[in-house]
């Protein structure tokens, strides 16, 4: 049982580059969510999904896409990248709307 | 607005040292505080749920307890396999029934052997 998987751990990307992390949970949760955590701050929510197909924004969304068109996984896009996206990425899913989440390991992405 | 604090920002113990790790909040018709830990390069892990004032909740060497204002993380003769982040979180209720969970910036505890 794995839980929550993230690819890639680590990246870096060039200003103006896109990229896209994968999720994947295979704890058959509905939600799933995706967030970012900067020094000095707290995990800031990016957006999230409440089931397959569906998608919603976050605190922070701005400059990021999501996909979610299986209920396992739940994909975060960067079109062009900026410095400003610099962070440690963090999936995470739950059964229901109870927020005691399942996080993965975690994107360390850097945008040079 | 709705707003987590969390104090100290940073905790060093000598092992065996007990200590309390304080998260105040401002949220208007409280639906939960989570805790988690956070061991470094790695995501956070889920600890306890508290739902109501005066609930308590263990786990080894940790318990957390809740009153109207604040949840307090005590540690007891905490051992160097306790240091870690540790983050507390309240859910704030949104349109359409879903909750965002605002997190603290976290406390970092070293302990020390």
């Amino acid at each position: 049982n794995a839980g929550v998987t993230q690819t890639p751990k680590f990246r870096v990307l060039k200003t103006g580059q896109s990229m896209t992390l994968l999720c994947a949970q295979d704890m058959n949760h509905e939600y799933m969510y995706w967030y970012r955590q900067d020094p000095g701050m707290g995990l800031r929510l990016i957006h999230y999904s409440v089931g397959e197909g569906t998608t919603a924004k976050g605190e922070v969304p701005d400059g990021y896409n999501v996909s979610r068109l299986k209920k396992q996984n739940f994909l975060l896009g960067l079109e062009s990248a900026a410095p400003s996206q610099t962070s440690v990425y963090f999936c995470a899913s739950s059964f229901d709307r109870r927020p005691e989440a399942f996080f993965g390991q975690g994107t360390r992405l850097t945008v040079v | 607005e709705d707003q987590v604090t969390q104090s100290p920002e940073a905790l060093r113990l000598q092992e065996g040292e007990s200590s309390s790790l304080n998260c105040s909040y401002t949220v208007s018709g409280l639906r939960g505080l989570f805790w988690y830990r956070q061991d470094p390069g790695k995501g956070p892990e889920f600890l306890f749920t508290l739902y109501s004032a005066g609930e308590e909740k263990e786990k080894e060497r940790l318990k957390a307890t809740l009153t109207k204002k604040e949840s307090f993380l005590h540690i007891t003769a905490p051992k160097p396999e306790d240091s870690a982040t540790y983050l507390c979180a309240v859910p704030i209720p949104e349109s359409g029934g879903y909750q965002k969970v605002t997190f603290g910036i976290g406390t970092k505890l070293q302990v020390i052997p």
